[in-house]
């Protein structure tokens, strides 16, 4: 069964709305998980690391009043991509481990389109 | 810095031949792990394998196995006896210290019936 439950799965909406994506760990307690973003044929691309009970960790280049990510429980995060363009439409996709060195899991995946 | 090649783009075979998925690795980590992850058209990924850098020892898993050499930081995967529901894009990740995944391009694999 699902090991990390990403939702919404899909979402569409109008350009100016603040989206919240949910992502929880299920079987595991996870002080870290991950965030990613995917463009059509192209790799995943890390976005941040969420750490339970601290801010988040930002890669270069990721705007982080744009991406808010909260990780308020050892069991769940949640990335809001806040007044929502169309160049923020995209796959994002987030993650969980046991620690290090341990396979990360991956949600669905949610497919953001903004209109 | 760490780094995950895959040279190749797109692959296309019949089914049931076998074929191999290249991944080049780089790391000045001295413990590191590698994976191979598999995504469908669905979008999900999937977990297929984690070596860590200690064991070279080579792996089967029904028709998938990897060949794993430090020496040439390489880490292939081999489909035999190809499927056409192995069509997916297939990606080699590396993680070192810090927990976090550095992905290769992705091989798009295509199989036809």
């Amino acid at each position: 069964g699902a090991v990390v439950s990403q939702h919404p799965s899909r979402v569409i909406c109008k350009s100016g709305t603040s989206v919240k994506i949910e992502c929880r760990s299920l079987d595991f307690q996870a002080t870290t998980m991950f965030w990613y973003r995917q463009f059509p044929k192209q790799s995943l691309m890390l976005m941040a690391t969420s750490n339970e009970g601290s801010k988040a960790t930002y890669e270069q280049g990721v705007e982080k009043d744009k991406f808010l990510i909260n990780h308020a429980s050892l069991t769940l995060s949640t990335l809001t991509v806040t007044s929502a363009h169309p160049e923020d439409s995209s796959f994002y996709i987030c993650s969980a481990s046991r620690g290090q060195g341990q396979p990360q899991h991956f949600g669905d995946g949610t497919r953001l389109s903004i209109l | 810095a760490q780094k995950v090649t895959q040279a190749q783009t797109e692959i296309s075979v019949v089914e049931k031949e076998d074929v191999t998925l290249d991944c080049v690795y780089e790391t000045r980590d001295t413990t590191y792990y590698l994976f191979w992850y598999k995504q469908p058209p669905s979008g999900e990924l999937v977990f297929l394998i984690r070596r860590n850098s200690f064991d070279e020892q080579n792996e089967i898993s029904g028709r998938y196995s990897w060949n794993f050499q430090k020496s040439t930081s390489s880490f292939n995967f081999t489909i035999t006896a190809s499927q056409v529901v192995d069509s997916a894009v297939y990606f080699c990740a590396l993680s070192g210290g810090a927990q976090k995944l550095v992905f290769g391009q992705g091989t798009r694999l295509t199989i036809n019936p």
